[in-house]
């Protein structure tokens, strides 16, 4: 079975522009979420989403957004990007959503903002 | 609200030495656990979870945890540490009813001394 595919793995932007990142999860895996990881904040959950709809949010500002489609691959979408934004984004994908699932995560796009 | 505190964000040990990584919870409602490894410019991969099922746990690659709720602790061993083993672990908690949000310590890098 195929694994966790994120496209594209890396990404130059420039701040003020907006950026679209792919996440294909695993074939019958209904759950993606979204993490972003740098250096300084480590390790941090953006959102989740269930049969389209967002289950969980992370606490980040409104330019981050998500959205699944009915084959469950998800999007997120970062506008008016700032230099901070720069990180590994990473997605995740699960069977179901509950917290005992365990989430199989994608190689992550690489997103330096210039 | 759930948390992870990993001590030592650097450890090292000569091969087929005893590998130990802490990992501290805290956590208002009984956990999930999770362990993950993620090798460099990759993403993160599942080594162990703790679900309630047994409270000492074998993942792959010969690597255990074991839950001690009076300490609030899931560290993380293997007996005798390879190479390979070089990489960043993260310990990892999420709630019950939560969906997939996983809370996500700051990470161990382990070094393998030849």
């Amino acid at each position: 079975k195929a694994g966790v595919t994120q496209t594209p793995r890396y990404l130059i932007k420039t701040r003020g522009q907006q950026v679209t990142l792919s996440c294909s999860p695993i074939s019958g895996h209904r759950s993606v979420s979204w993490y972003q990881q740098t250096p300084g904040q480590g390790l941090q959950f953006l959102f989740e989403y269930f049969s389209e709809t967002q289950r969980n949010k992370g606490n980040f500002p409104g330019r981050f957004s998500g959205r699944q489609f009915s084959n469950s691959r998800s999007e997120m979408n970062v506008s008016t990007l700032e230099l901070g934004d720069s990180a590994l984004y990473l997605c995740a994908s699960s069977v179901g959503t509950g917290g005992q699932e365990t989430q199989y995560f994608g190689p992550g796009t690489r997103l330096l903002v210039l | 609200a759930q948390s992870v505190t990993q001590l030592g964000s650097h450890v090292s040990v000569s091969e087929g030495a005893l590998v130990l990584l802490r990992c501290n919870y805290s956590s208002s409602v009984p956990p999930y656990l999770f362990w993950y490894v993620q090798y460099p410019n990759q993403g993160l991969q599942l080594l162990l979870k703790y679900t309630s099922a047994a409270t000492l746990v074998k993942g792959i690659n010969g690597f255990e945890a074991e839950f001690k709720k009076s300490e609030t602790s899931f560290h993380l061993t293997k007996p005798s540490a390879h190479m390979s083993d070089a990489a960043e672990y993260f310990c990892a908690v999420s709630d019950q009813v939560g969906g997939n949000q996983f809370y996500f310590g700051t990470g161990t890098s382990l070094t393998v001394i030849p």
